[in-house]
């Protein structure tokens, strides 16, 4: 089966950095996402780990490691217009095609 | 179109009846999903189509739940009798390709579905 943890709530300073954690166990692991999704919006690709390591893309970077079932978001200055949901999905090529698994979603509220 | 597009954005249905949601994904996009968003959670899968064909139905709730695809560009996810517990945000998401390592899937900004 599949499943994939991350917590509920975060809150951070606005200028700060916050890391949200991601762990997972599937059987057809073929990449990890994030995505952000605002209240009421569609979720939006932010970044995208298949190899272990980390993937750099401005403001936002992206971890993973393959054999723990772990990766992390971590976002540097954070500015109001972060606070979001982050949603980490795995895609699961069981089956032949790749699926997207989402977790719950981590709510953060980034504070002045 | 540029993106992909879901109508309506609201849908109000009284217990019982019948309601149809659309997708239109982005022009050229061989995959499309259907997902279900219950308050404060995350997106559940629900069915996935690759072209006109419906690969994985595995997600849907009842057989309340029917979707297609007929020409394999726009999709319908039409649900008959509606029960309160179906009240969520149904996103669509299409991608180019279901099975090349490299493409992301896109989504429609989603129907909210209250059930009264």
């Amino acid at each position: 089966g599949q499943n994939i943890d991350q917590p509920t709530e975060m809150t951070a300073t606005e200028g700060a950095i916050v890391q949200i954690n991601c762990t997972y166990q599937t059987s057809g692991f073929n990449g990890l996402f994030w995505y952000q999704q605002h209240a009421g919006e569609a979720p939006t690709f932010l970044s995208y780990n298949v190899l272990d390591g980390l993937e750099e893309k401005g403001r936002f970077s992206s971890f993973l490691s393959r054999s723990k079932g772990y990766s992390y978001l971590l976002l540097k200055e954070l500015q109001m217009k972060d606070s979001a949901s982050y949603l980490c999905a795995v895609r699961d090529r069981t089956g032949g095609y790749n699926k997207l698994i989402f977790g719950a979603g981590t709510r953060l509220a980034v504070h002045p | 179109g540029a993106g992909v597009s879901q109508s309506p954005r609201y849908k109000v249905a009284k217990r019982g009846q019948d309601v149809a949601l659309r997708c239109d994904p982005i022009s050229g996009h061989v995959s499309l999903f259907w997902y279900q968003q219950a308050l404060g959670q995350g997106p559940e899968f629900l069915t996935y189509f690759q072209n006109e064909a419906q690969l994985d139905k595995s997600g849907l709730p009842s057989d309340r739940f029917f979707a297609e695809r007929p020409e394999g560009s726009v999709s319908t996810l039409k649900i008959q009798r509606t029960q309160q517990e179906d009240s969520a945000v149904y996103l669509c998401a299409s991608s180019l390709t279901g099975t090349d390592e490299n493409t992301e899937a896109f989504f429609g900004q989603g129907t909210r579905l209250t059930v009264v």
